[in-house]
């Protein structure tokens, strides 16, 4: 199966209104990025995570490592926050998978 | 701050074709990747590249051929080009292995005719 199960596959929110999306790992798994993919198709990293949480404006990820998920919580909402999140897991050694992706849409 | 340059953007080619992309990073990192992204789906690893002339196959290395000759760049050869592999695909680079930030180039977008 899937090494890294992202939910929900899509999500639509109002301006204004907050979220989370989620990641749930399969195997062990030693950090955690954090993606979001616009519409011209650029990867814009948002966060790395090996432990914890971190938080930077609006958004905030976190990161266990023993339960074996990450979350990506984003609050108010914005226009701009529209598009594909992607999170992706550091296994070991140097593999890096994805996720699925949670396509988001804010509306006014 | 680097930059990491795809060429080129879009490559036409032609069934059974032997087609290449190419991948500079100026970060000077280490690592770097090719990854495959069909339309509305994730990213699937095809290889990567710990350091100059080191090649590792992902899960989906077949019909490829990769290259590292340099630490700044990495090249991607579907070796036959077909109608289901019309995709989008995506270089990456980190620092060292899966334990840094990954940072990717814009995309090639393959077209098969």
């Amino acid at each position: 199966g899937d090494q890294v199960e992202q939910s929900p596959s899509a999500l639509s929110l109002h301006e204004g209104t907050s979220s989370a999306l989620r990641c749930n790992f399969t195997t062990t798994t030693r950090s955690v990025q954090w993606f979001r993919q616009n519409s011209r198709g650029s990867l814009i990293n948002l966060f790395y995570l090996a432990s914890g949480t971190k938080e930077n404006g609006r958004l905030k990820s976190a990161f266990d490592s023993k339960e074996l998920y990450s979350t990506l919580h984003i609050r108010d909402a914005q226009l701009e926050d529209s598009g594909t999140y992607f999170c992706a897991a550091g296994t070991g050694g140097y593999k890096v998978v994805f996720g699925s992706g949670t396509r988001l849409l804010v509306s006014p | 701050g680097g930059i990491i340059t795809q060429t080129p953007k879009f490559l036409i080619g032609q069934e059974g074709q032997k087609l290449t992309l190419k991948c500079q990073q100026n970060f000077n990192h280490d690592t770097m990747y090719w990854y495959r992204q069909d339309s509305g789906k994730g990213l699937r690893l095809i290889y990567y590249s710990i350091t100059e002339n080191d090649l590792q196959k992902g899960d989906l290395s077949e019909g490829y051929d990769a290259s590292r000759e340099k630490k700044s760049s990495f090249s991607l050869t579907v070796t036959s080009a077909q109608k289901n592999e019309m995709a989008v695909f995506l270089c990456a680079s980190s620092r060292t292995g899966g334990g840094n930030t990954l940072y990717f180039g814009e995309g090639s977008r393959l077209i098969v005719v």
